[in-house]
């Protein structure tokens, strides 16, 4: 997964708060996902994003989260007001493409909400 | 949308190959077969992938049965840093958009 940066690494948050999670992808990726592991779970796919796009967001809970990925700059997840049921582990992952052709993901190193 | 069934958990000894079973009975024709694994709540690392054909890589090797219904990832001499989680995911979007990740193989590899 080199390459798929995310930060912060670490994130702490009292209840109420906003948190944003940066995800910048692999040089030459377009596509960015972002999934969410909650504690001793498999990972949930949340949301898929292209340049300015929302491809497809429905893994999305339906209210306080919300996911952009600019023509310039990283891809951003945005939680707010935080409880403390979104704790968990939040990984992003990149492609350069999409097609029914098995191209694959590589996932970022994930970014730890804890919700106070 | 296709499901795999994988066993929870196996253990393998160091440098012995370690042959992990996937399940996927209703896999239609256009599905890839790819496998992760998630070492220690790391970002899932990509291992492989394949459609029909048996696949080999510096990682690993890929038996897809002749009917699709199954598959065996191939660690060929595993040693104490294979020690993960090996998912095994249909992509059941036919684009790869969406990885649908299950439980996983819990595989410990001791000495």
């Amino acid at each position: 997964n080199a390459g798929v940066m995310q930060n912060p690494r670490h994130l702490v948050r009292r209840r109420g708060q906003e948190a944003r999670l940066r995800c910048s992808p692999m040089k030459g990726h377009s596509h960015v996902y972002w999934y969410r592991q909650l504690p001793e779970e498999g990972l949930k796919f949340m949301v898929y994003l292209q340049k300015e796009n929302i491809i497809d967001e429905s893994g999305m809970p339906k209210e306080r989260f919300s996911a952009e990925f600019p023509k310039e700059g990283p891809s951003i997840l945005r939680i707010q007001q935080v409880v403390r049921g979104d704790s968990a582990a939040y990984f992003c992952a990149s492609s350069p493409e999409v097609a029914g052709l098995g191209e694959t993901q590589y996932f970022g190193p994930g970014t730890r909400l804890l919700v106070l | 949308d296709a499901k795999t069934t994988q066993p929870p958990s196996m253990d393998c000894a160091e440098g012995r190959a370690a042959n992990l079973p996937c399940n996927h009975s209703t896999i239609s024709g256009n599905e890839y077969v790819y496998w992760y694994r998630q070492i220690h709540s790391q970002g899932p690392q990509y291992i492989i992938h394949g459609l029909k054909n048996n696949e080999t890589n510096e990682m690993a090797s890929l038996i897809i049965t002749e009917d699709r219904k199954s598959s065996t990832l191939i660690l060929p001499h595993a040693t104490l840093r294979d020690t993960a989680v090996y998912y095994c995911i249909v992509d059941s979007t036919g684009t790869a958009s969406k990885l649908t990740f299950g439980t996983g193989t819990r595989l410990q590899v001791t000495l």
